[in-house]
């Protein structure tokens, strides 16, 4: 069974710091990877989707790697803002189903 | 292009009542998953739907809870006698092709407090 862990649970940072989230999972056969944000009573809004074959993909101030073989991947997000508070949700995709970790919480003070 | 259309956005029922969810996927995607968030939980999936077709209901509870993707019209998401463990966000998802191809795209959710 997939297991995802996301640590930490909770991260507050100032304005313009670097954010780095990480996640595991516990079984190396994945399809994808996918970060997304949720905020407060809201869906889920795709970041970044890393195929099994990638090692990282790119958008904007946010970057993502892939370590398939360690079962880890790291969200950087670069000079962070009051509007990238909310929480990170990591989920890896086997058989059809995506297992999601409980995510972190970020709060960016201004 | 519209993204996922859940409705409703919120919905009250009482112990025993009937829940019905509903969801319209994006434009051109024929591939409907379910997903549910219960509250301080992670999300949990629960079912994987083509037009007319089940394809994986394994994570679906085994009883009162069905799920269904007519030709026609939205996907249902059927809750029956609801309890109070079923107050949830329920999430719907959809893709062009089918999930091991590419991103899964999510509505809003459809928020179900039972009283």
């Amino acid at each position: 069974k997939q297991e995802v862990t996301q640590i930490p649970a909770a991260l507050s940072v100032p304005e313009g710091e670097n954010l780095v989230l990480n996640c595991s999972f516990t079984d190396s056969a994945i399809y994808n990877l996918q970060w997304f944000r949720q905020d407060p009573g809201k869906g889920l809004t795709s970041l970044l989707l890393i195929q099994s074959s990638q090692r990282e993909q790119t958008s904007g101030r946010l970057n993502a790697s892939l370590d398939k073989s360690s079962g880890r991947s790291t969200l950087y997000i670069a000079a962070s803002q009051p509007g990238d508070s909310a929480t990170y949700l990591c989920a890896v995709l086997v058989d059809y189903k995506l297992s999601f970790g409980a995510g972190t919480t970020v709060t960016v003070r201004a | 292009n519209a993204g996922v259309m859940q409705n409703p956005r919120h919905l009250v029922r009482r112990r025993g009542q009937e829940a019905r969810l509903r969801c319209s996927p994006m434009k051109g995607h024929s591939h409907v998953y379910w997903y549910r968030q219960l509250p301080e939980e992670g999300l949990k999936f629960m079912v994987y739907l083509q037009k007319e077709n089940i394809i994986d209901e394994s994570g679906m509870p085994k009883e009162r809870f069905s799920a269904e993707f007519p030709k026609e019209g939205p996907s249902i998401l059927r809750i029956q006698q609801v309890v109070r463990g079923d107050s949830a966000a329920y999430f719907c998802a959809s893709s062009p092709g089918g999930p091991n191809t590419g991103e899964l795209f999510f509505g809003e959710g459809s928020r179900l407090t039972v009283l």
